[in-house]
């Protein structure tokens, strides 16, 4: 069946850090979308991704969306302690309509 | 403000007893969804509806029941509640999304349920 896997799993980084987290999808996606989840906190829509190749960006935050559609990445450059949470990157389920298949989520740390 | 709510925020029940998990929304959103949240897991699609009298079944479907009488409601019954079911249970609602965009989802506070 159709899956979506990212890349690490936990990442503990140093503040001021970079920090990168990358998502595979089995399957080519219309867009892609992310999400950060705070620790005991609910996922919090951060952008989509819709065209191949596109890149967007947020502050310290770059979102890139493969060439193929098939893989996507979150940059975080200089990390703060305010970034601490786990993120997840999400795509359209097989079969169309609006629900979503989620990654396995990348959980950040950030030490002072 | 427009929000999505959940209750009860936490439950303990026993093996064998119908749960029911509470969740709203005054967003006016056609789509509603409910995930539940394990380790390792990440986040996996229990059931979902697209409109009133709409509901399907997603990934995990097995042990539960959704049911869609208006808008802003879709309550998640756990028909004879099992020790696999104890997880933390999150409703979201979109918007309909057009083309190859999807509109993001909103998530509530979650439900930590516990079966013992």
């Amino acid at each position: 069946g159709q899956q979506v896997m990212q890349i690490p799993q936990y990442q503990h980084v140093q503040e001021g850090e970079d920090f990168t987290t990358y998502c595979n999808s089995s399957t080519t996606l219309s867009n892609i979308q992310w999400y950060k989840q705070r620790p005991g906190g609910h996922p919090v829509f951060l952008i989509q991704l819709v065209k191949s190749g596109e890149v967007k960006k947020q502050k310290r935050l770059t979102f890139q969306f493969g060439e193929a559609k098939k893989n996507s990445s979150l940059h975080i450059t200089a990390t703060q302690t305010t970034d601490v949470g786990t993120y997840f990157c999400a795509g359209p389920l097989t079969g169309g309509g609006n629900k979503l298949t989620f990654g396995t989520g990348t959980q950040l740390k950030v030490e002072l | 403000d427009a929000e999505i709510t959940q209750s009860p925020r936490h439950k303990i029940t026993e093996t064998g007893r119908q749960v029911t998990l509470a969740c709203h929304q005054t967003w006016n959103h056609n789509n509603m969804f409910w995930y539940r949240q394990d380790l390792g897991h990440g986040l996996r699609l229990i059931h979902y509806s697209y409109g009133v009298q709409d509901t399907n079944k997603g990934e995990v479907s097995d042990g539960y029941s959704v049911s869609r009488s208006n808008t802003e409601d879709l309550p998640l019954t756990l028909e004879s509640a099992a020790s696999s079911q104890t997880s933390v249970y999150f409703c979201a609602s979109s918007a309909t999304g057009q083309g190859l965009a999807l509109y993001e989802q909103y998530f509530g506070p979650g439900t930590r349920l516990t079966v013992t």
